[in-house]
């Protein structure tokens, strides 16, 4: 069964710190997509990237950056300078996609709470 | 393009009355999904559906819980009766296909006193 861990429940920062959130995920399937959502104070969750199992090189979107790692099992998020705007809760999703019963559906990590201060 | 809209945004009720959860998917998404976050189990899928058909419903909690697409542009999460650990923030999602980014809804949050 596949499942996603982000063992940082909470991270607090000062702005312009750099801080990187962890995530682990276990399945079995060969082919399968990782992604990153927000969710900020306000409640919406808020679509980041998306990876699939092929493609293991890091993408940076401006401040932001993800950090896929096959071997380790990991795709890990890193914001550069954080800003208090980052504020928010963070999930790690994979979804499976070899074609089993698990195939599209997306497994949530338990969500890391990232409080920047200014 | 609206997103995905979700209606009502809060709902207040009482234990054993029926609530009716709505979502409005983005036009040209096949597939639509119903999550639901608690503190204790974060977000859990529920059901989701393709083309208006539910593929999988196997997350929906117990015959008190029920959805249905009527068509392409609505859908409905329907609860009765509802309990007091039926209150969280239930989620509609869609997306073109079973693999792409979802886009979510803002959330109903439900509270059953």
């Amino acid at each position: 069964a596949q499942k996603v861990t982000q063992a940082q429940t909470e991270i607090s920062v000062v702005e312009k710190e750099d801080v990187t959130l962890d995530c682990v995920y276990e399945t079995r399937d060969t082919t399968y997509y990782l992604f990153w959502y927000k969710q900020p104070p306000s409640g919406e969750l808020v679509f980041l990237i998306r990876r699939n199992s092929f493609d293991e090189q890091n993408e940076i979107s401006g401040r932001y950056s993800w950090n896929f790692q096959k071997s380790t099992s990991s795709f890990n998020f890193t914001i550069t300078a954080s800003q208090v705007v980052d504020s928010a809760v963070y999930f790690c999703a994979l979804s499976e996609a070899d074609g089993g019963t698990s195939y599209g559906k997306l497994t949530f990590g338990q969500g890391t709470i990232l409080t920047v201060h200014p | 393009d609206a997103g995905v809209i979700q209606s009502p945004r809060h709902e207040v009720t009482e234990m054993g009355q029926e609530v009716t959860l709505r979502c409005k998917p983005i036009s040209g998404h096949d597939y639509l999904f119903w999550y639901r976050q608690t503190m204790m189990r974060g977000l859990e899928l529920l059901i989701y559906f393709n083309n208006n058909v539910p593929i999988d419903d196997s997350g929906m909690p117990e015959d008190r819980f029920s959805a249905k697409m009527p068509n392409a542009s609505f859908s409905t999460l329907k609860i009765q009766p509802s309990e007091p650990r039926d209150s969280a923030v239930y989620f509609c999602a869609s997306s073109r296909d079973r693999v792409d980014g979802y886009t979510f809804g803002s959330g109903t949050r439900l509270t059953v006193v």
